[in-house]
């Protein structure tokens, strides 16, 4: 199917600590991954994505990694902040077929930044 | 103003009545999604318009029906809304063509009672 998880609900780390969230993902065809951070009331805002003609690419603060020989993706925040505290997505995509433009979405991760 | 507004914010409704979600953008894209969030499933899809002549099913559609009235308007109805569609519901864009990023809105708070 075209399920996309991921591996920890939550995640709990101190101020200027390093951060990991993974995701796994099922659909050998996906070729499009994005991540999406939540803040509380608020909706998805990209953070940074990947095609799967890569395997690494970074932004500001953020690092996004695709394994897709084991159809693995995280997203990487370096030094992270309170302001990083939210709940954050992967999601992933297909260029051609009836899934061509949609998102599937995981289910989520939990930050939780602890000053 | 947002690029991409949902109204109303928060919304309670009694079991039974027909409601309506709306969302408008001004991003100038084609492309247009309804999705459902509940605690623990991430974001689901409901129904996605890639144009204004363009509908088409998500993976839960049953209980909910949409209208794309121009490029820029595309709303989410209930025509009888049940307690287990208590919900967050965003709308969102994409330009499509190659890109797939989308741009959420704020969401709409419904609770069915």
């Amino acid at each position: 199917g075209e399920s996309v998880g991921l591996h920890l609900p939550t995640l709990s780390v101190q101020e200027g600590d390093n951060s990991i969230i993974n995701c796994a993902y099922s659909n050998s065809a996906s070729d499009y991954f994005i991540w999406y951070k939540q803040e509380s009331g608020k909706g998805p805002q990209f953070i940074i994505d990947i095609r799967s003609n890569m395997d690494k690419r970074q932004g500001q603060r953020v690092t996004v990694l695709l394994n897709k020989t084991v159809k693995h993706l995280s997203l990487q925040i370096a030094a992270t902040q309170p302001g990083d505290s939210a709940v954050y997505f992967c999601a992933e995509s297909t260029a051609g077929g009836t899934s061509y433009g949609k998102l599937t979405f995981g289910q989520g991760t939990i930050l939780t930044v602890h000053p | 103003d947002a690029d991409v507004t949902q109204t109303p914010r928060n919304r309670i409704t009694k079991t039974g009545k027909r409601i309506m979600l709306e969302c408008s953008q001004t991003k100038g894209h084609d492309r247009m999604y309804w999705y459902r969030q509940d605690p623990g499933l991430g974001l689901r899809l409901i129904y996605y318009s890639f144009d204004v002549k363009d509908i088409n099913k998500g993976e839960i559609s049953d209980g909910y029906s949409v209208s794309r009235q121009a490029q820029a308007k595309f709303s989410l109805s209930l025509e009888s809304a049940i307690p287990n569609q208590t919900a967050l519901y965003f709308c969102a864009t994409s330009e499509g063509q190659g890109s797939y990023g989308y741009t959420f809105g704020s969401g709409t708070r419904l609770t069915v009672v």
